[in-house]
Formats: C-alpha cells, sequence, structure tokens
C-alpha cells in the first residue's frame, strides 16, 4: 500500500499567488514525521519544512506553510505569494518510529511538479 | 556548511559493466542512504547503512550491493548493469532528523 500519496502530477500558479499541494498518508505509527523536499531542476533536494505527528501548531517556514490534519492523514504544503524560482518538483516524505529508531529513514510520495507562470 | 557529495553528476555505462556510485559525507553523521527517482515513481529506497559495515536492504535492493568501510563514504555498486538500472541515484545521510542529499548521478546504460 502506497504510504504517502501525492495525487497531483503537476499544478501550476500565478507569480505571487498562493498554492496548495496535497500530500496524504498513511501509518499506523502513533510517532511520525512528515516532510516536505524541494527539487529544482538542478537536481539538488532542498529540505523546506518539518511537522512532527505530536506538534499541536501547524509548522511554517517562511512563505511555506504544513496544514497538518492528523485525524485527514494528510499535509498539504502552502506556498504563499509564489514566485518564478518555486518552480520545482516538490516531495513529501514520512518518517516513522514504529517503536524503535527509524536511522531517518524517509518513504517519499511520487512528487508534484509545480510551475509558476509570471 | 554540510555537504554530501557524489563523484559523478553524469555516467554513461555498457550494459553488463560493474558501476560504482560514490557518496561522500562531511557532517560525521552514522546514516546513509542511496535511492534511485524515476518520473512518477519518486524516490525509491535501495539500500541504507546505520554504521560503518552495517547495511539493511530498502524496498528495491535487487541488482545492487553497498559497501561502508569508513563512516563518511558509502557506495552503490550495480554487479551487472542493466537498461532498467538506467535513472537517477541520489545519496543522503541523516542526522535522525533531517536528510541531507547530495547532488544526484544520472545513470544511462546502453
Amino acid at each position: 500500500a502506497q504510504k504517502i500519496t501525492q495525487t497531483q502530477p503537476g499544478m501550476f500558479v500565478q507569480e505571487k499567488e498562493a498554492v496548495t499541494l496535497d500530500c496524504t498518508y498513511d501509518t499506523s505509527d502513533q510517532s511520525y514525521g512528515l516532510f516536505w523536499y524541494k527539487q529544482p531542476s538542478s537536481g539538488e533536494m532542498i529540505f523546506l519544512i518539518y511537522q512532527g505527528s505530536y506538534d499541536e501548531q501547524n509548522a511554517t517556514e517562511g512563505r511555506y506553510s504544513l496544514n497538518f490534519q492528523k485525524a485527514r492523514k494528510s499535509a498539504n504544503l502552502v506556498i504563499s505569494a509564489s514566485q518564478l524560482g518555486d518552480s520545482a518538483m516538490y516531495f513529501c516524505a514520512m518518517r516513522e518510529w514504529g517503536g524503535g529508531t527509524s536511522y531517518g529513514k524517509l518513504t517519499f510520495g511520487q512528487g508534484t511538479i509545480l510551475t509558476v507562470h509570471p | 556548511d554540510v555537504k554530501v557529495t557524489q563523484s559523478s553528476r553524469y555516467l554513461v555505462k555498457r550494459t553488463g559493466e560493474k558501476v560504482f556510485l560514490e557518496c561522500v559525507q562531511d557532517m560525521d553523521h552514522e546514516n546513509m542512504f542511496w535511492y534511485r527517482q524515476d518520473p512518477g515513481l519518486g524516490l525509491r529506497l535501495i539500500y541504507f547503512s546505520y554504521d560503518v559495515k552495517m547495511k539493511e536492504k530498502g524496498d528495491i535492493p535487487e541488482g545492487y550491493s553497498v559497501s561502508r568501510e569508513k563512516k563518511e563514504r558509502f557506495s552503490l555498486i550495480l554487479e551487472s548493469a542493466s537498461t532498467n538500472q538506467t535513472s537517477m541515484y541520489l545519496c543522503a545521510s541523516s542526522d535522525n532528523y533531517e536528510q541531507y542529499f547530495g547532488p544526484g548521478t544520472r545513470l544511462t546504460v546502453t
């Protein structure tokens, strides 16, 4: 079963508008973490934001915020005031502890390609 | 500044060749990972290592092996390259929180 699902293969947004990238996850663990990474066309993976399963507040980092809805098992990324440089592939990922150490292992979704139009 | 480096950005090999992909990190992390990235499939874990000489299979280990003789270096080995191993390969290291990625190696097997 797919543990991380990103249902939007591609998204388009106008510069300066906000955009939401969807991510749903599946886990039976109580302790887990959710990550978003950005991958520009150059290929490097850039860490954007993290949400722990016990965090009560939604995570925010500058123009990035994570809309965490635990009961619905969703962790959507919201980018406010989109910029041309936001055009990239975005990956949602999850780390589970399963009662032991995770070694930092992540499970990734399929990714969403975001294109920002001027 | 944290750094993960990979030996090549682009590599072209022939079917049946033995291929070595090298990854080095300078953050003294215990955990290191090899992924392959294919369109529509995201990143899939091939192998990871949680200590020197320790390794565990990921989700798609078939056709690959790994070596970790020193803490900073984690190598991915394709014993006999095949065309279905044409892909982008990403190495990462982790401090049990965030993963730090290398720039990737785009491998083409002809």
